[in-house]
């Protein structure tokens, strides 16, 4: 029963560097969702996707790029690290079409930009 | 453009104690609210959900209550214990756009 998996857990990245954060969900949920938690603060929605093929800009979308191929998948791209980009991100997804469907979410990953 | 607002920013308290915790969401076509728990360094897990038709919620010593026409959330610990201690997080899932918006939360710590 693992429900929303993110990887890597950690991860030191150099200024300008790329890389993929991974999310998948075994849920069969519709609309899943990409989120950054700075150090004493909530939660940024950076992009969301209500099913395969279909993603649209949160509030803090600058920077990072999503694709949804799938209904389980929904990985996030950060092209050029910046150090603002320094955060905890977290995946989560739910089904919409209940208005009583909670969100679950991942256990995060702590990124450092150096 | 909604906000939703978390006070106290934190919270000490003693064991036993009942305490209140507030949220406040400028939106109210909200179709429902949460309320989350996160340990540090771990993920969010739900504790509640309020539909927006409903009044509260309880489980266990928690019980949550929504007034959506003054945009207003409660959660209210019953009997605080050390393992409580946590931050509390409220949010708002939106009717238009179906985007989920978050407080700062509130981190509560109870001492023993």
């Amino acid at each position: 029963n693992a429900g929303v998996t993110q990887t890597p857990k950690f991860r030191i990245l150099k200024i300008g560097q790329s890389m993929t954060l991974q999310c998948t969900q075994d849920m069969n949920h519709n609309y899943m969702y990409w989120y950054r938690q700075d150090p004493g603060m909530g939660l940024k929605l950076i992009y969301y996707s209500v099913g395969a093929g279909i993603t649209d800009k949160g509030e803090v979308p600058n920077g990072y790029n999503v694709s949804r191929s799938t209904t389980e998948d929904f990985p996030l791209r950060l092209e050029l690290a910046a150090p603002s980009q320094t955060s905890v991100y977290f995946c989560a997804s739910s089904y919409m079409g209940r208005s009583n469907e909670k969100l679950f979410f991942g256990s995060g990953t702590q990124l450092s930009v150096l | 453009k909604q906000e939703v607002t978390q006070i106290p920013a934190a919270l000490s308290v003693p064991e036993g104690e009942n305490l209140v915790l507030n949220c406040s969401f400028t939106d109210s076509a909200i179709y429902n609210l949460q309320w989350f728990r996160q340990d540090p360094g771990k993920g969010l897990t739900s504790l509640l959900l309020i539909q927006s038709s409903q009044r509260e919620q309880t489980s266990g010593r928690l019980n949550a209550s929504l007034d959506k026409s003054s945009g207003r959330s409660t959660l209210y610990i019953a009997a605080s214990q050390p393992g409580d201690s946590a931050t509390y997080l409220c949010a708002v899932l939106n009717t238009g756009g179906f985007k989920t918006i978050f407080g700062a939360g509130t981190r509560l710590f109870v001492k023993a």
